[in-house]
């Protein structure tokens, strides 16, 4: 069974700092990785999805790279923001058998402070 | 506006009085699924459902019923609730026709059940 792993679990950094958030995952039969930010009591915002086949993806501040035959995935963040501040959590869907489950860790909360 | 709406967004009952929680997307969605999320757990997948009148459990299904009678609604019933599906439950939507599957989620129901 699929096991996604967040590293940190909790993050406090200065303003203006580069972040790397890190995911494992330990089946690579995987389809997709997607990134998400979680502000307390809210929904999840996608932030970057990466194909299977993809190496990585950029949104503004945000990076994501996958490594699929190592497991890893790693979300940067370029000059931190208090903004920034919120759960960031990573989801793994499957490739192949069907499966749409998508199975998510447990999430890396961040704090960025002025 | 591209959205997915969940009703109510907090609710508190009591033990065996049964609830439905709505959910409802606008992208013309062929996937619908719902969440709950728990400190320490992380997101756990309750049911999902590929397209009208195709549902499937998820993770932890128990205690909970889905029904998918037209695209765009997927409500989740509570037949008889108990203490321990105090959580928050988001429900989440993505397209299987453009092969990315990127998930949208609502902004979450927090359910109380005394």
């Amino acid at each position: 069974k699929q096991e996604v792993t967040q590293i940190p679990a909790a993050l406090s950094v200065p303003e203006g700092e580069n972040l790397v958030l890190n995911c494992s995952f330990t089946d690579s039969a995987i389809y997709n990785l997607q990134w998400f930010r979680q502000d307390p009591g809210k929904g999840l915002t996608s932030l970057l999805l990466i194909q299977s086949s993809q190496r990585e993806q950029t949104s503004g501040r945000l990076n994501a790279s996958l490594d699929k035959s190592s497991g890893r995935s790693t979300l940067y963040i370029a000059a931190s923001q208090p903004g920034d501040s919120a759960t960031y959590l990573c989801a793994v869907r499957p490739a192949g058998g069907g499966s749409y489950i998508p199975t998510f860790g447990r999430g890396t909360s961040l704090i960025v402070h002025p | 506006e591209a959205q997915v709406t969940q009703n109510p967004r907090y609710l508190i009952t009591v033990t065996g009085k049964k609830l439905t929680v709505t959910c409802s997307q606008n992208m013309n969605h062929e996937y619908m699924s719902w969440y709950r999320q728990d400190p320490g757990l992380g997101l756990r997948q309750i049911y999902y459902s590929m397209n009208v009148e195709v549902t499937d459990k998820g993770d932890v299904p128990e205690g909970y019923k889905v029904s998918r009678k037209e695209k765009r609604n997927f409500p989740l019933i509570l037949e008889s609730p108990s203490p321990n599906q105090t959580s928050l439950y988001f429900c989440a939507s993505s397209s299987l026709t453009d092969r990315i599957y990127e998930q949208y989620f609502g902004p979450g129901t927090r359910l109380t059940v005394t």
